[in-house]
């Protein structure tokens, strides 16, 4: 996991504002994820990559976008059309197709928007 | 979709104690079950993962147990130690078809007095 780097460890945003989280790793991973946790709760899906050039969306994508221009990054903008956008968001990443699907996280950003 | 559901939420034990963690999901097709550990502030730590062709695993103190016909899978803690405390999670993933996306429960806080 410590192939897999998350920039900034702390975020504060204005409201209507957007803010992108970067992701970047170096484990020559094909397929990168990203989720969402809550306090008290589990961790959502929000998107995944399993190519490069490709994504889809996972269970609460609305309000979120990102983009997949090369193997090692996945940044994910949080949009103002986000309605509760403060959380704490990790990032994983695994070789996906190209074989083992056993994902590893990176160290997460905590995002506050007041 | 996929649901995975977590039992207990929270749980305290005496050292040197065991813990059992259950999980249940609701996808006969998911094949994939990995447990992680995540301490306060921290990323989640992948510790044990079992696929569906096997019925357990061990791993020292810690054991993963499924029932595929039932759709559960459990997590067992021997002997635990203070440094077991920690949000454990369960999830469960169709590795073949959904790009490896995982779905988790919602976390045990086991708690292990010295």
């Amino acid at each position: 996991d410590g192939g897999i780097t998350q920039s900034p460890k702390y975020l504060f945003r204005k409201e209507g504002q957007n803010v992108t989280l970067s992701c970047e790793q170096n484990l020559n991973h094909d397929a990168m994820y990203w989720y969402r946790q809550d306090p008290g709760q589990g961790l959502r899906l929000i998107y995944y990559s399993q190519i490069v050039n490709d994504f889809q969306k996972g269970d609460i994508a609305e309000g979120y976008s990102v983009s997949r221009e090369k193997k090692e990054s996945f940044p994910l903008t949080v949009t103002s059309a986000q309605k509760n956008p403060t959380a704490f968001y990790l990032c994983a990443s695994s070789l996906g197709l190209a074989g083992s699907y056993e994902q590893y996280f990176g160290p997460g950003t905590r995002l506050t928007v007041t | 979709g996929e649901n995975v559901e977590q039992h207990p939420s929270t749980l305290s034990v005496q050292e040197g104690d065991s813990a059992v963690i259950k999980c249940t999901y609701s996808d006969s097709a998911s094949n994939y079950f990995p447990w992680y550990k995540q301490e306060l502030g921290k990323r989640p730590q992948l510790i044990i993962d079992i696929r569906s062709n096997v019925g357990e695993k061990k791993d020292q103190r810690i054991a993963v147990t499924l029932n595929k016909t039932a759709k559960h899978f459990s997590l067992h803690i021997t002997e635990t130690q203070p440094e077991d405390s920690a949000v454990y999670f369960c999830a469960a993933s169709t590795t073949y078809n959904q790009g490896g996306k995982l779905i988790f429960g919602q976390g045990t806080e086991l708690s292990v007095k010295p």
